[in-house]
């Protein structure tokens, strides 16, 4: 089954730098990727997904790449403000169908002061 | 509209008893998804429904654990004959039918004794 590997598994970066999170996933099927941000005593929150027909999605301060060929997607968050600091997921699931969603282990992003 | 929501927020509960967790999808959501988050990790899933149709329960830990969405709506799930292994974060999520992505309720904590 699929298996996704994230890291790092902390992250302190200080406040207006950027951040970047990487995942690498095992399926070659799966077509998929959201990333989820989680606060403390919350569920996870969808921030920005991407499906594998494209490699790049921008949303404000937060893009993600995806590169098929290797398996590998990562989370960019640039000029990191305080309400950043969270937990964050990223995961592999399947487009168009219902199924369930494999989770990374989680990255605690800090944002310094 | 509303979120998913569940209840109850936090349980505890003495080894041995049974719970029940509750979850109410997003209107019209016919999807829906239970996962099981332990301390420090992704959550993990345990089972879905589409409907009231249990089609996934390849998830759930052991015979002690029990889900059912019985008008495909409302959905319970109940663990019986609770361990300590059994503490962690429940989550719920729901869909609409073959459509990412998935939208998290906030959890209920379940913490035993």
């Amino acid at each position: 089954g699929e298996n996704v590997e994230q890291h790092p598994s902390t992250l302190s970066v200080q406040e207006g730098d950027s951040a970047v999170i990487k995942c690498t996933y095992s399926d070659s099927a799966s077509n998929y990727f959201p990333w989820y941000k989680q606060e403390l005593g919350k569920g996870p929150q969808l921030i920005i997904d991407i499906r594998s027909n494209v490699g790049e999605k921008k949303d404000q301060r937060i893009a993600v790449t995806l590169n098929k060929t290797a398996k590998h997607f990562s989370l960019h968050i640039t000029e990191t403000q305080p309400e950043d600091s969270a937990v964050y997921f990223c995961a592999a699931s399947y487009m168009n169908r219902d199924d369930k969603i494999i989770f990374g282990k989680g990255t605690r992003l800090h944002i310094l002061p | 509209g509303a979120g998913v929501s569940q209840s109850p927020r936090y349980k505890v509960a003495k080894r041995g008893q049974d719970v029940a967790l509750r979850c109410d999808p997003i209107s019209g959501h016919v999807s829906l998804f239970w996962y099981q988050q332990a301390l420090g990790q992704g959550p993990e899933f345990l089972t879905y429904f589409q409907n009231e149709a249990q089609l996934d329960k390849s998830g759930l830990p052991s015979d002690r654990f029990f889900a059912e969405r019985p008008e495909g709506s409302v959905s319970t799930l109940k663990i019986q004959r609770t361990q300590q292994e059994d503490s962690a974060v429940y989550l719920c999520a729901s869909s609409r039918p073959g459509v990412q992505p998935q939208h998290f309720g906030d959890g209920t904590r379940l913490s035993i004794l």
